[in-house]
């Protein structure tokens, strides 16, 4: 099926790094995606990876992309409490798609100060 | 440029009345996606559009749904009648759709609607 599978809930304490982890179905998506959803508001990009790529890194996040396992993560470092919001994992659908994405149902990130 | 433009922000309506959502898309995006966001059901893609075309409607929960795209530039996501069972936040996103390219989805701030 297209599942795209995040874990529910993550909770760490400000200044310590954040990893969260998804899982995807389809080998051949050929950019995976993370975006931002804080409270009140619409999802936000937050960064991309391609597949041929294993890592990739801006500034406090890293994301590494293990296409043998299907699996992406996020790693935030220094978590600030404005880093707070939900997380969705997004892949692109098989091939014929036409531009739409598969949304995990998200990963709330609690940061206690 | 503005971003993608939802109204009403919130919508607060009585179950059996009609529901029209409205959204504007980014200047030169080509696609348009609706979704519905509850805690039950996480994050929904109700239909989608390229081109003013509609592509996939098959989240669209039942007949009561209906979303247009007049033109390349607005939509439509139209309730009737509303039911308790439809509130929820509703988003729409657009993008510039390029087959095997990154689609990046635009997301508007949603309209949170409320059945009473």
């Amino acid at each position: 099926g297209e599942d795209v599978e995040q874990s529910l809930f993550l909770s760490v304490r400000e200044g310590d790094s954040s990893v969260i982890n998804c899982t995807y179905t389809d080998s051949s998506s050929t950019y995976l995606y993370w975006y931002k959803q804080e409270p009140g508001a619409g999802l936000q990009l937050l960064t991309y990876i391609f597949s041929n790529m294993d890592m990739k890194q801006d500034q406090r996040l890293t994301v590494l992309l293990n296409k043998k396992d299907k699996h992406l993560s996020l790693r935030i470092a220094d978590t600030q409490t404005g880093d707070s919001a939900i997380y969705f994992c997004a892949e692109t659908p098989p091939s014929g798609s036409q531009g739409n994405l598969i949304f995990g149902k998200g990963t709330k990130l609690s940061v206690k100060p | 440029d503005a971003g993608v433009i939802q109204s009403p922000r919130h919508e607060v309506t009585e179950m059996g009345q009609e529901v029209t959502l409205r959204c504007k898309l980014i200047s030169g995006h080509n696609s348009l996606f609706w979704y519905r966001q509850t805690m039950m059901r996480g994050l929904e893609l109700l239909i989608y559009f390229n081109n003013n075309v509609p592509i996939d409607d098959s989240g669209m929960p039942e007949d009561r749904f209906s979303a247009k795209m007049p033109n390349a530039s607005f939509s439509t996501l139209k309730i009737q009648p509303s039911e308790p069972r439809d509130s929820a936040v509703y988003f729409c996103a657009s993008s510039t759709t390029t087959q095997g390219a990154k689609n990046i989805q635009y997301f508007g701030a949603g309209t949170r609607l409320s059945v009473l």
